[in-house]
């Protein structure tokens, strides 16, 4: 079965170092790779996504993913972080070999990031 | 602007009791979802609809119902079958044109309803 691992449950960066969030996929075929962000007891938000496209994948508020498909990797990153970049991240996926049309979802990475 | 509305944000269950969850899109999205969100456990596929009229189970569908009966509205329902309903719950949307496009259209969410035992 398609899974997604997300290698880290709590990250914690100080303001302006490099975050780096670590997502690893299953599956025999590509599949479609999101990247959604959720903050205290709210709905997720898409910050990026890729289908096939352009491998480097660039985001909202400064993020960006690269595709590695013989690392089978999507990890996200973020030059610099900021105090407001703290919050609970999830990688997931769709199609691939199952073609599950529904999104499977990593565990999730809970980012900290100190002043 | 467009969007999904869920409702109650906070609902509480009692012993023995159905409660009922409600998700409106006005996205004129075809496909919405339930998802069920436990602490460290990320999110879990309850149903999916990919039409009015029409839709299936997901990973973990036991002691759930739902209905597709407008394009707008999926309600979950969280029958007293489900022994351990406490959960945040999450609603989605996306459109697709075909089955193979829905996969690639990110799915929007609402925020949520916080389901508790009483």
């Amino acid at each position: 079965a398609q899974s997604v691992t997300q290698l880290g449950s709590h990250v914690s960066v100080s303001e302006g170092a490099l975050v780096l969030l670590r997502c690893n996929y299953s599956s025999s075929v590509p599949p479609y790779l999101f990247w959604y962000v959720q903050y205290p007891n709210q709905g997720l938000q898409l910050l990026l996504k890729y289908t096939s496209a352009a491998t480097l994948v660039k985001g909202i508020n400064g993020f960006e993913a690269e595709f590695k498909k013989s690392e089978t990797s999507f990890h996200l990153t973020k030059p610099s972080a900021h105090m407001s970049d703290a919050a609970e991240y999830f990688c997931a996926v769709s199609g691939g070999d199952t073609g599950r049309r529904a999104l499977t979802f990593g565990s999730g990475t809970r980012l900290q990031v100190q002043p | 602007d467009g969007g999904i509305t869920q409702s109650p944000k906070y609902l509480f269950r009692k012993e023995g009791q159905n409660v009922t969850l409600s998700c409106e899109q006005n996205l004129n999205h075809d496909a919405m979802y339930w998802y069920r969100q436990d602490p460290g456990q990320g999110l879990r596929l309850i149903y999916y609809s990919q039409i009015v009229n029409d839709f299936q189970k997901g990973d973990i569908a036991e002691g759930y119902s739902v209905s597709r009966e407008k394009k707008e509205s999926f309600p979950l329902t969280v029958t007293s079958a489900q022994k351990n309903p406490t959960a945040f719950y999450l609603c989605a949307s996306n459109t697709g044109t075909g089955g193979m496009v829905r996969e690639r259209q990110p799915q929007h969410f609402g925020d949520g309803t916080r389901l508790s035992i009483l």
